[in-house]
């Protein structure tokens, strides 16, 4: 089975710190992403990443970056949290480009708040 | 742009009976991929079914099925003999056959009530 992890279930976080979510894949997916989840909003893209050290801005990049070293691990990183951030992060992997069919695999989330 | 719209915030039924949750969707592509996804309370998000649009047969995942309208842009996923465990929020999504990236609508929250 696919696994993919997040290291932290909940983190709660001040207001201009430096935060760092890390995800890790052991499928040796080509694709990883970061999406936000908040009530009514859905899941909204934040960065994926195609590939080590490539990475692409997705719908809502302002405030975060990213970072790719390794295939299997992928960061999303706030610079200087601000409470707007507080959310549910999720990661995810997958195959792309003509292997299309195959799905996103998700990890557990982790629930940001930043006070 | 592609954009995927879930117009039922929230959905219920009772235990053993049959739910079905809309979702619509635009492109302008003509090949394409389509999923719904299941996430649980505090549990991770699954996949549930997933379609391509190139099929013309509905995708069957057992008690979960698919109403694909290509033309109307329409792709419903019907839940039969609904069990308590399907109480879970449902999203819609879609992606491109030769992208990366995929497309999710808001989400559907279903409750099963015994």
């Amino acid at each position: 089975d696919v696994k993919v992890t997040q290291s932290s279930r909940y983190l709660v976080k001040r207001t201009g710190e430096k935060v760092f979510l890390e995800c890790v894949q052991d499928m040796d997916h080509e694709n990883m992403f970061w999406y936000r989840q908040d009530p009514g909003l859905g899941l909204r893209l934040i960065y994926f990443s195609y590939d080590v050290k490539m990475k692409e801005k997705g719908d809502i990049p302002e405030g975060y970056s990213v970072s790719r070293e390794k295939k299997e691990r992928f960061s999303l990183i706030l610079e200087s949290a601000s409470t707007n951030q507080t959310s549910m992060y999720l990661c995810a992997s997958g195959q792309g480009g003509s292997l299309g069919t195959d799905t996103q695999y998700f990890g557990p989330g982790t629930r940001l708040t930043v006070l | 742009a592609q954009t995927v719209t879930q117009s039922q915030p929230e959905m219920s039924v009772q235990e053993a009976e049959t739910v079905t949750l809309s979702c619509t969707y635009d492109t302008s592509e003509s090949d394409y991929y389509l999923f719904w996804y299941k996430q649980p309370p505090s549990r991770q998000m699954i996949l549930v079914i997933r379609q391509e649009a190139y099929k013309q047969q509905n995708a069957t995942e057992n008690r979960f099925s698919v109403n694909f309208q290509k033309a109307a842009k329409s792709f419903s996923l019907k839940i039969s003999d609904s069990q308590l465990g399907d109480a879970a929020m449902y999203f819609c999504a879609y992606r491109t056959v030769t992208g990366n990236q995929f497309y999710f609508g808001t989400g559907t929250s279903l409750t099963v009530i015994p």
